[in-house]
């Protein structure tokens, strides 16, 4: 596609459920970021891959959160035992290489609410 | 670690007026890279402009521009000639030279471009 796209736009779930969000870059890119938007704030650096590794996960909040990208390219972001601390905006973006201040483009977002 | 502040939780313009949106960043570092995104109700963050801090020319994209001030680590965008579709939030964001892929957001400015 022409744009980073992700999967679902919206999930609702209730507390101590397991969700996944799933992210499909553009094509080419190799590098891949995960951030996460809370209500009225800026969104907040999770992770980020080059290639098919994790090359800085300091982000993400605890070890209910983990990714993947097995083959360098779609991934996914997998929360397990969802609290209702987790409900934000999750939103990917993508790079054609990794570095030197390379832009980001970004998806519209996975609205997570954990009831 | 770096910070980025954006002072003006709201801003309101008539259409076709001239708008400056303010940010300042808190860095030890000499390159570094700045952006500004635009994020509208769909929550698609776009790229709106990006300045590299070793290069002395102020960006300019069409109707946006920045002045970018390093020794007082600010970063303002201006929006000339506003319209209806530049309504969106607007992020200041910074990406510093060691860990040149994470982004850091400020908190965002609430642009409203009145009729």
């Amino acid at each position: 596609g022409a744009g980073v796209s992700q999967t679902p736009s919206n999930k609702v779930t209730e507390k101590g459920k397991y969700v996944e969000l799933r992210c499909d870059p553009i094509s080419g890119h190799t590098a891949l970021y995960w951030y996460r938007q809370s209500l009225g704030q800026g969104p907040e650096f999770l992770i980020y891959f080059q290639g098919t590794g994790a090359a800085d996960d300091s982000g993400l909040p605890n070890d209910r959160f983990f990714a993947v990208r097995p083959e360098g390219s779609v991934s996914t972001l997998k929360i397990q035992r969802t609290e209702r601390g987790d409900s934000a905006v999750y939103l990917c973006a993508s790079s054609l290489n990794p570095g030197l201040g390379e832009t980001q483009y970004f998806g519209p977002g996975t609205r997570l609410l954990v009831l | 670690a770096q910070t980025v502040t954006q002072s003006q939780p709201e801003m309101s313009v008539q259409e076709a007026e001239t708008v400056t949106l303010s940010c300042t960043y808190d860095t030890s570092e000499n390159n570094y890279y700045l952006f500004w995104y635009k994020q509208p109700p769909s929550r698609q963050m776009i790229l709106v402009i990006r300045q590299e801090a070793y290069k002395q020319q102020n960006a300019t994209e069409n109707r946006f521009s920045v002045n970018f001030q390093k020794a007082a680590k600010s970063f303002s965008l201006k929006i000339s000639d506003s319209q209806l579709g530049d309504t969106a939030m607007y992020f200041c964001a910074f990406i510093p030279p060691l860990n040149d892929y994470k982004l850091s957001f400020g908190a965002g400015t609430t642009v409203t471009v009145r009729a």
